[in-house]
């Protein structure tokens, strides 16, 4: 059972252009929600986390929006740049008592120079 | 700060045998938590270890086990080896004991590539 899903294997983007990358959850228990990034032969690198208690947090051109009662995030990137091809992966967690998380299967963006 | 380091990055084995992959944290993070990596299945948790205590586990067989020592390095293990297995397996440490907050991110070392002939 896919307690975390990514709907859309892959998503292409003009350069400049906002890059939208959407998952789904079902378990409304979660409460921690975060965004990795991989390129091919290296680990997922932490880009931007949100706490069940927030709806949006921002880094720089990174931002997520958690929509608690559709169980959906998002990862907006704005400007999108060649730099952001990647497998994006995003992972849910509770933060007391499993010590895990569950990640979806991945995007993989390709921004378009 | 050196980072997530695993060893070996490559290997190739065949059905029946067993395998030791060893992953060294980053100084300082206590948690060790290992995935296993497959086309179409995301990363998939097999196990987290905090000071030598395996806290959790995921959804796997008992051919995978893991261990870890007091200077916080981890080794997983696999035995009678399943061409199934064959996937990338990520291994990420953390300082904190819980997830969230700072310190809570995870951070993910290279992977080791295991082929399963």
């Amino acid at each position: 059972d896919q307690q975390v899903k990514q709907n859309s294997p892959s998503l292409s983007v003009q350069e400049g252009r906002i890059s939208i990358l959407n998952c789904d959850y079902t378990n409304s228990m979660f409460d921690y929600f975060l965004w990795y990034k991989k390129y091919p032969a290296e680990g997922p690198t932490f880009l931007i986390s949100i706490s069940s208690i927030k709806d949006k947090n921002e880094d720089g051109r990174f931002t997520v929006f958690l929509n608690k009662s559709a169980k959906h995030l998002s990862l907006h990137i704005v400007p999108s740049q060649p730099g952001d091809s990647a497998v994006y992966f995003c992972a849910a967690s509770f933060t007391s008592g499993t010590y895990k998380y569950i990640f979806g299967t991945g995007t993989r963006l390709k921004v378009l120079a | 700060k050196a980072g997530v380091t695993q060893t070996p990055r490559y290997l190739i084995k065949t059905r029946g045998q067993q395998v030791t992959l060893s992953c060294s944290p980053i100084s300082g993070h206590r948690s060790v938590s290992w995935y296993q990596q497959t086309p179409g299945q995301g990363l998939q948790f097999l196990f987290e270890y905090f000071s030598e205590t395996q806290r959790n586990k995921g959804n796997f067989p008992g051919r995978f086990s893991g261990r870890q020592f007091s200077n916080s390095r981890s080794e997983m293990n696999v035995s009678t080896l399943e061409l199934g297995d064959s996937a990338l397996y990520l291994c990420a440490s953390r300082r904190t004991a819980t997830l969230a907050g700072a310190g809570g991110e995870q951070f993910f070392g290279p992977g080791t590539r295991l082929t399963v002939l």
